[in-house]
């Protein structure tokens, strides 16, 4: 059964500082893994999606990378800024359950300003 | 503006009462996801339906029930034999076919008491 982990559970850093998440999954036959960021309160935003045959995806400031053999997924925010603060979730889509997410508990993100 | 709505926002019952949360999407996805958000925890799946008068069972789907008479809606109702219904629901919905992102409505936070 797939479980999807991800460390720290909490992170806080100085504003500007690049930081990495992590996340890693337990079985490598996946189809995708995608990033969210939840805000307090509200609704998943949807990041990035990096398809299996994938090694990385860029918006901006982020950039996910995906080790499907390794099971390791990273998520890299470039001079972070307080308006990052939020929780960052990944999910995998695995191959024996398609359609479905499997989510990770997520890492709580502080920057300070 | 397309995206997917969720009502109400906050939602209070009486312990022993069922009550039906709403999700609406006008994405014109086929797909449609009901998850479960305990606090620190991940997102766990309750049902999901990949097309109209079809559904499926996910991780935690006891003491729910859901309908997709119509794409763009996917009701939740939540029964009195939900042990501990009290929680963070959230509504998500993708495009069939492939491998697509997930998007999420705002959420309904549900107190039982």
């Amino acid at each position: 059964k797939q479980e999807v982990t991800q460390i720290p559970a909490a992170l806080s850093v100085p504003e500007g500082e690049n930081l990495v998440l992590n996340c890693s999954f337990t079985d490598s036959a996946i189809y995708n893994l995608q990033w969210f960021r939840q805000d307090p309160g509200k609704g998943l935003t949807s990041l990035l999606l990096i398809q299996s045959s994938q090694r990385e995806q860029t918006s901006g400031r982020l950039n996910a990378s995906l080790d499907k053999s390794s099971g390791r997924s990273t998520l890299y925010i470039a001079a972070s800024q307080p308006g990052d603060s939020a929780t960052y979730l990944c999910a995998v889509e695995s191959e024996d359950s398609s359609y479905k997410l499997i989510f990770g508990s997520g890492t709580r993100l502080l920057v300070r300003p | 503006d397309g995206g997917i709505t969720q009502s109400p926002k906050y939602l209070f019952r009486k312990e022993g009462q069922n009550v039906t949360l709403s999700c609406e999407q006008n994405l014109n996805h086929d797909a449609m996801y009901w998850y479960r958000q305990d606090p620190g925890q991940g997102l766990r799946l309750i049902y999901y339906s990949q097309i109209v008068n079809d559904f499926q069972k996910g991780d935690i789907a006891e003491g729910y029930s859901v309908s997709r008479e119509k794409k763009e809606s996917f009701p939740l109702t939540v029964t009195s034999a939900q042990k501990n219904p009290t929680a963070f629901y959230l509504c998500a919905s993708r495009k069939a076919g492939g491998s697509y992102e997930q998007y999420f409505g705002p959420g309904t936070r549900l107190t039982v008491t």
